[in-house]
């Protein structure tokens, strides 16, 4: 049963405008959460992450908001640029310094000049 | 350069034949974990360990084995590979736990037939 979900497998989006992945879950015992880019061909690299105590933590055109409530975040890049392009999988952990990472299925972003 | 490296990078075999993953880390990280990935599945988690000699169940351990003898490297052990263990393999490693960044190799293309 997939405790962390991506519901949109891709999404495009133009040059300069801005990107909005979002992922939901169902386990209310995630605390942590994070997400991670990924190219292929190459493993996953780390791009930002959120703790449940916050609603939003920014780094540069990333910025990841956190709706505990709805079980719900997302990640807005702003502005999107071509080599954004990639797969972009968010992931939850029970607490911070977890052993057990979760992912979602993963959401494609094309980035068009 | 810190990195994490995985032998071999593709592999074919049959089904039955046992087969080794090696995964090694030069960050002298004390967490180590394995992930598979597969279309419409995202990333799960196959096993992970804390430290030397300590290791643990991630989400999807059925059909695997792992050992820590030493902090840089964690195998990762099909004793008996079935065609439903055809997948993307990743190892990836971290200070400590999956909230701190984990850094990825860049993969293991397993094919069981």
């Amino acid at each position: 049963d997939q405790q962390v979900k991506q519901n949109s497998p891709s999404l495009s989006v133009q040059e300069g405008r801005i990107s909005i992945l979002n992922c939901d879950y169902t386990n209310s015992m995630f605390d942590y959460f994070l997400w991670y880019k990924k190219y292929p061909a190459e493993g996953p690299t780390f791009l930002i992450s959120i703790s449940s105590i916050k609603d939003k933590n920014e780094d540069g055109r990333f910025t990841v908001f956190l709706n505990k409530s709805a079980k719900h975040l997302s990640l807005h890049i702003v502005p999107s640029q071509p080599g954004d392009s990639a797969v972009y999988f968010c992931a939850a952990s029970p607490a911070t310094g977890a052993n057990n990472l979760f992912f979602g299925t993963g959401t494609r972003l094309t980035v068009i000049p | 350069e810190a990195q994490v490296t995985q032998n071999p990078r593709y592999l074919i075999t049959v089904t039955g034949k046992k087969l080794t993953v090696t995964c090694s880390q030069n960050m002298n990280h004390e967490y180590m974990s394995w992930y598979r990935q597969d279309p419409g599945l995202g990333l799960r988690q196959i096993y992970y360990s804390m430290n030397v000699e300590v290791t643990d169940k991630g989400d999807v351990p059925e059909g695997y084995k792992v050992s820590r003898k030493e902090k840089r490297n964690f195998p990762l052990i099909l004793e008996s590979p079935s065609p439903n263990q055809t997948s993307l393999y990743f190892c990836a490693s971290s200070r400590q736990g999956v909230t701190d960044t984990q850094y990825f190799g860049p993969g293991t293309r397993l094919t069981v037939l």
